[in-house]
């Protein structure tokens, strides 16, 4: 059974700019929740999609979006990136809610 | 405000013996709590669960153990062995109004195991 996909794996962009990030969960799951992982932070909730829609969202600022597509894949997007946005991204699918959720191995985000 | 704490950012324990990490959480109306383990460069896998209505949880060499007075949960491995060196994270979750469960995480104790 594959695994949460990510793409890319790494990405570097200057500030200002825009990103798209792409995550293809596990064949089956319907929820699909984003992280950020920052050094000394954990990992932070950005939002989680189940069924094209946003089910729950965290502390972020509206910089950070996504969406959820009839296939179960999930799209995140920052716009006008800030220095601090630098982190790697982890996307994780689960079958529902308070269900394990399986991660993806992330895409290293690096502003410059 | 961090819901869930993990105190020590680092643990070394030699190999055969037993490694525990701890958790703590401040938010009563968590009902399920998960650790998962991180090797760099890949995502975090997940290790075991417990519920809130368990306060101990075993699979192979890994137990959870939950005190919901103290609001702590632990994570023993036994015995630790050197590929058990990462970062493991616990998390916790609960059923917040809008009726949709979200995941809070620790901030990760990196485990290294001496051969």
């Amino acid at each position: 059974k594959a695994g949460v996909t990510q793409t890319p794996r790494y990405l570097i962009k200057t500030r200002g700019q825009q990103v798209t990030l792409s995550c293809s969960p596990i064949s089956g799951h319907r929820s699909v929740s984003w992280y950020q992982q920052t050094p000394g932070q954990g990992l932070q909730f950005l939002f989680e999609y189940f069924s094209e829609t946003q089910r729950n969202k965290g502390n972020f600022p509206g910089r950070f979006s996504g969406r959820q597509f009839s296939n179960s894949r999930s799209e995140m997007n920052v716009s006008t990136l800030e220095l601090g946005d630098s982190a790697l991204y982890l996307c994780a699918s689960s079958l529902d809610e308070n269900q394990p959720q399986h991660f993806g191995d992330g895409t290293r985000l690096s502003i410059l | 405000d961090q819901q869930v704490k993990q105190n020590s950012p680092s643990l070394s324990v030699q190999e055969g013996r037993i490694s525990i990490l701890n958790c703590d959480y401040t938010n009563s109306m968590f009902d399920y709590f998960l650790w998962y383990k991180k090797y760099p460069a890949e995502g975090p896998t997940f290790l075991i669960s417990i519920s809130s209505i368990k306060d101990k949880n075993e699979d192979g060499r890994f137990t959870v153990f939950l005190n919901k007075s103290a609001k702590h949960l632990s994570l023993h491995i036994v015995p630790s062995q050197p590929g058990d060196s990462a970062v493991y994270f616990c998390a916790a979750s609960s059923e917040f109004t809008s009726g949709t469960y979200k995941y809070i995480f620790g901030t990760g104790t990196r485990l290294k195991v001496l051969a």
